[in-house]
């Protein structure tokens, strides 16, 4: 069962940088593209970054691109989000979603973890 | 990049109720659309993928349709435990893009 745990999230101010995990069970995640979503308080979902399963290939939303920087240790199952430059339109719960076969394009985002929140407030 | 609209916005039904929701890309990404549905306060889970390919586990009254820039996702018998906000991803190119939502309530 693919089980998926994200932490780091908590208040930052404006300007502060911030860095999420996620750690991952139940599957061979090097094999796995990850992904990063997020939703703004009572808001929609929000793409924001994804990585291939060897880290060769990387995307960004234009929003968070040259401020946010996806990352993966794969020894260790872990997927990261670096966050500068914060912005208090970053805040939301921020998600990592799993993309079975390697291939997020093929089987997008399926399955999330619970969710980490992020404050950006002075 | 992709845009995605959603109609409509919000809409009320019944238990019993067909449903469908449209979504409409900017350009044209064959059939690479997926289908979420969130309920307050819970994670999404994906419905549907590559327009029409139902997610297991997921109940056959859910399907979708559609490619190239217009699909829909229908209900076939609306449930109780079916309202909820029904999100759209293109997934055919980088960045991906989330349709708005749209909210079924009672």
């Amino acid at each position: 069962e693919v089980q998926l745990l994200e932490s780091g999230g908590g208040l930052v101010q404006p300007g502060g940088s911030l860095r999420l995990s996620c750690a991952a069970s139940g599957f061979t995640f090097s094999s796995y593209s990850m992904t990063w979503v997020r939703q703004a308080p009572g808001k929609g979902l929000d793409w924001v970054s994804a990585m291939s399963g060897s880290g060769g290939s990387i995307y960004y939303a234009d929003s968070v691109k040259g401020r946010f920087t996806i990352s993966r240790d794969n020894s260790k199952n872990t997927l990261f989000l670096q966050m500068n430059s914060l912005r208090a339109e970053d805040t939301a719960i921020y998600y990592c979603a799993s993309c079975s076969g390697g291939n997020c394009r093929a089987h997008p985002l399926d399955d999330w973890g619970q969710g980490t929140l992020v404050t950006v407030s002075s | 990049d992709i845009q995605m609209t959603q109609s409509p916005s919000a809409m009320s039904a019944s238990v019993g109720d067909r449903v469908t929701i449209t979504c409409r890309a900017s350009q044209g990404i064959s059939n690479y659309l997926a289908w979420f549905q969130q309920k307050p306060g819970k994670v999404p889970k994906r419905l549907i993928y590559a327009a029409s390919s139902l997610q297991s586990g997921v109940p056959s009254r859910f399907s979708g349709s559609g490619s190239g820039t217009e699909f829909t996702l229908t209900i076939s018998s609306l449930q109780p435990e079916d309202f909820a906000t029904y999100y759209c991803l293109q997934h055919n190119s980088y960045p991906f893009t989330f349709g708005p939502g749209t909210t079924v309530d009672i």
